[in-house]
């Protein structure tokens, strides 16, 4: 079955400190993997993707994730969280062949103490 | 500018009215959703279509029934609304299926009493 496990509901960093939130999924074909932020009231903005090529993608505001095909791994990671990081952060997966739907992990709650 | 909108944001009904929640995209996406999403449940797919008149069932479609009749806009419609559909509820688009990012419109929040 295809899935997502993001195993932390919720993670409390300080400002300034290192971040990684984790990712791992089931999926039976070619994974195509995503993540997305949600500010509060808001809905999903993509932080990044990865399709193939280098392990380890780029996106917005200082964030990588670095895929793991062994593991089945896509952990999200910020060298230096500010306070205006938190948010939901959500893990998904896709395909490439045929009507394939999107699945969600259940979503990470960051909370930044200043 | 690719945007997905969604109205009303702000919805409240009684126990047994009907609810139409509107969305549109302008990026000629073939493919939109509806999810709802509960403390805790994080996002839950209620209806996906694939282009007009072309849909199919989520995850939890007992209660909702869609209309696609044009690509630019996709419609949830909840006949006789209960108090556990209760939700927020978001729209969102994607060129196709598959591997294509979804954008997201702003959300929608029903309580119904």
């Amino acid at each position: 079955a295809q899935s997502v496990t993001q195993p932390d509901a919720r993670v409390t960093v300080s400002e300034g400190a290192s971040l990684q939130l984790r990712c791992k999924y089931s999926y039976s074909g070619t994974p195509y993997l995503f993540w997305y932020v949600q500010y509060p009231r808001q809905g999903l903005q993509l932080l990044l993707k990865y399709y193939s090529g280098d392990p380890v993608v780029q996106g917005v505001n200082g964030f990588e994730a670095e895929f793991i095909k062994s593991n089945s791994s896509f952990h999200l990671r910020k060298a230096s969280v500010h306070w205006s990081d938190s948010a939901v952060y959500f893990c998904a997966v896709s395909g490439n062949t045929g009507y394939q739907n999107f699945y969600f992990g259940k979503g990470t709650s960051l909370t930044v103490i200043p | 500018d690719m945007k997905v909108t969604q109205m009303p944001r702000y919805l409240i009904k009684r126990m047994g009215e009907n609810v139409l929640l509107e969305c549109g995209q302008d990026m000629s996406h073939e493919t939109m959703y509806w999810y709802r999403q509960d403390p805790g449940l994080g996002l839950q797919l209620i209806y996906i279509s694939y282009d007009v008149d072309s849909n199919s069932e989520g995850d939890i479609p007992k209660g909702y029934r869609v209309s696609r009749k044009k690509r630019e806009h996709f419609s949830l419609i909840l006949d006789s609304a209960k108090t556990n559909q209760t939700s927020v509820y978001f729209c969102a688009s994607s060129l196709y299926t598959g591997q294509y990012e979804q954008y997201f419109g702003p959300g929608t929040r029903l309580t119904v009493l």
